[in-house]
């Protein structure tokens, strides 16, 4: 069964505008965390912004924010103020301490316009 | 100072070569993590080591081999390349113990079999 589900392919946002990015997720684990990555068209992996299952605040990082909600298992991405340079495929990826590895979803590409 | 490196970044292979990716971290992590993404982007893990023993192997043919000299290194030799195993190739690293830490993921290693 898929843990990690983001429904959105494709997005379009115009610059200096918010995206939010979905991202559900399927756990027994009370103990996991949830990352998201970002991986421009260069190809590599950047590490965004981290939550714990026991985080009681929503984490932040700058112009990210993760909009977790833990009762409907959803971990959304919400970036503010978007610039060009935001436009790539985001990965939202989860970590149960019972198993170390991270599942990833099928990603979600963010075209940023001018 | 790379954190996670892997070679070669390219690799263009006819079916039924034997070729190996390497990969090494210099950051004093314990655990390593070959994942594999296909050409829809989907990433999925294939292998961990945790000082140099294997503890995660998913579902992957037995002519993908890893192997762990020391924990700051973890190649991946893959036997008798066919077709279907055209992807790019990712290293990883973390800590073992620490859920809330995110895993540093090398280049990536563009493989192409012909």
């Amino acid at each position: 069964a898929q843990k990690i589900t983001q429904t959105q392919p494709g997005m379009f946002v115009q610059e200096k505008e918010a995206v939010t990015l979905d991202c559900t997720y399927d756990t027994s684990d009370p103990s996991y965390g949830l990352f998201w990555y970002k991986q421009p068209s260069s190809g590599e992996m950047i590490f965004l912004i981290y939550q714990g299952s026991y985080d009681q605040q929503n984490a932040t990082e700058g112009r990210y924010s993760l909009n977790f909600q833990k009762a409907r298992k959803s971990a959304n991405l919400v970036i503010s103020a978007s610039q060009l340079g935001d436009s790539a495929m985001y990965f939202c990826a989860m970590r149960e301490k019972s198993d170390y590895k991270l599942s990833f979803g099928a990603g979600t590409t963010v075209t940023v316009r001018a | 100072d790379t954190a996670v490196s892997q070679t070669p970044k390219y690799l263009v292979t006819q079916m039924g070569n034997d070729k190996s990716i390497k990969c090494e971290q210099n950051l004093g992590h314990d655990t390593m993590y070959w994942y594999k993404q296909d050409s829809k982007k989907f990433l999925k893990i294939m292998f961990s080591y945790n000082n140099k023993e294997l503890i995660i192997n998913e579902t992957v043919p037995n002519r993908f081999s890893p192997k762990s000299p020391d924990k700051a290194h973890l190649n991946l030799h893959i036997n008798s390349l066919e077709l279907g195993d055209s992807a790019v190739y990712f290293c990883a690293s973390s800590p073992r113990d620490r859920l809330n830490y995110e895993q540093y993921f090398g280049p990536g290693t563009r493989l192409t079999v012909t």
